[in-house]
């Protein structure tokens, strides 16, 4: 059960575009389609963002997509805004019935 | 509206047990499987365990297997996190969080209960 890798920071100017990657293994990201998302304001609790790689759950704006290549899961945050800064995390179904997280990404807006 | 308020938490020796609490409301418990993630100050999260929907079967991380147990009870609605043999690696915020069966995510979530363990 290791640790998805992710970056610890992302930056990016109101209006532009960023992506945030969480790397993983065949075993977990690769095997599965079963990524999420969550975005994690200080002090607040996580909300989910995506999830099933690319699903948007009812009230997230469509700024938010999700993909998969390979062991690889991408967020990305389109059209940035100043309440988009916040931590993002991945996790994976990483099968037996276990679920690992990546470990953040703190994203600024600059 | 779906409501989970953790409860339990506290300052604690190491070897030492505590069971932390998660009272849920406005959606429908006894069909929801139900996840435990903590968060380490400063840390990411990392998933605890979870438990089926009916209680039949539960699945813990590594980190935890052994010493925690995940219970619940329908009739209060509640969800349950045993915690024994603890050590000052289990200091965290522990979050309950339900499972809407859309691969292994988790749509709602706690305001968390701090559990430290200390000497």
């Amino acid at each position: 059960q290791s640790a998805l890798t992710q970056p610890p920071s992302a930056s990016g100017s109101p209006g532009q575009s960023v992506t945030i990657s969480c790397t993983g293994a065949s075993s977990d990201v690769g095997g599965y389609d079963y990524v999420s998302w969550y975005q994690q304001h200080p002090g607040r609790a996580p909300k989910l963002m995506i999830y099933e790689v690319s699903k948007r759950p009812s009230g997230v704006p469509d700024r938010f997509s999700g993909s998969k290549s390979g062991n690889t899961a991408s967020l990305t945050v389109s059209g940035l805004q100043a309440e988009d800064e916040a931590d993002y995390y991945c996790s994976s179904y990483a099968g037996s019935y276990t679920v690992v997280f990546g470990g953040g990404t703190k994203l600024t807006v600059l | 509206q779906v409501h989970l308020v953790e409860s339990g938490g506290g300052v604690v020796q190491p070897g030492t047990s505590l069971r932390l609490s998660c009272a849920a409301s406005g959606f429908t418990f006894r069909t929801s499987t139900m996840h435990w993630v903590r968060q380490a100050p400063g840390k990411g999260l990392e998933w605890v365990g979870f438990i089926w929907y009916d209680g039949s079967k539960t699945y813990y991380a590594d980190s935890v297997k052994g010493r925690f147990t995940i219970s619940r009870d329908i009739s209060k609605n509640t969800l349950y996190l045993q915690m024994t043999s603890l050590s000052a690696e289990d200091t965290a915020l522990y979050y309950c969080a339900r499972d809407p069966d859309w691969g292994y995510s988790f749509d709602m979530w706690g305001q968390g209960t701090m559990v430290a363990v200390s000497s």
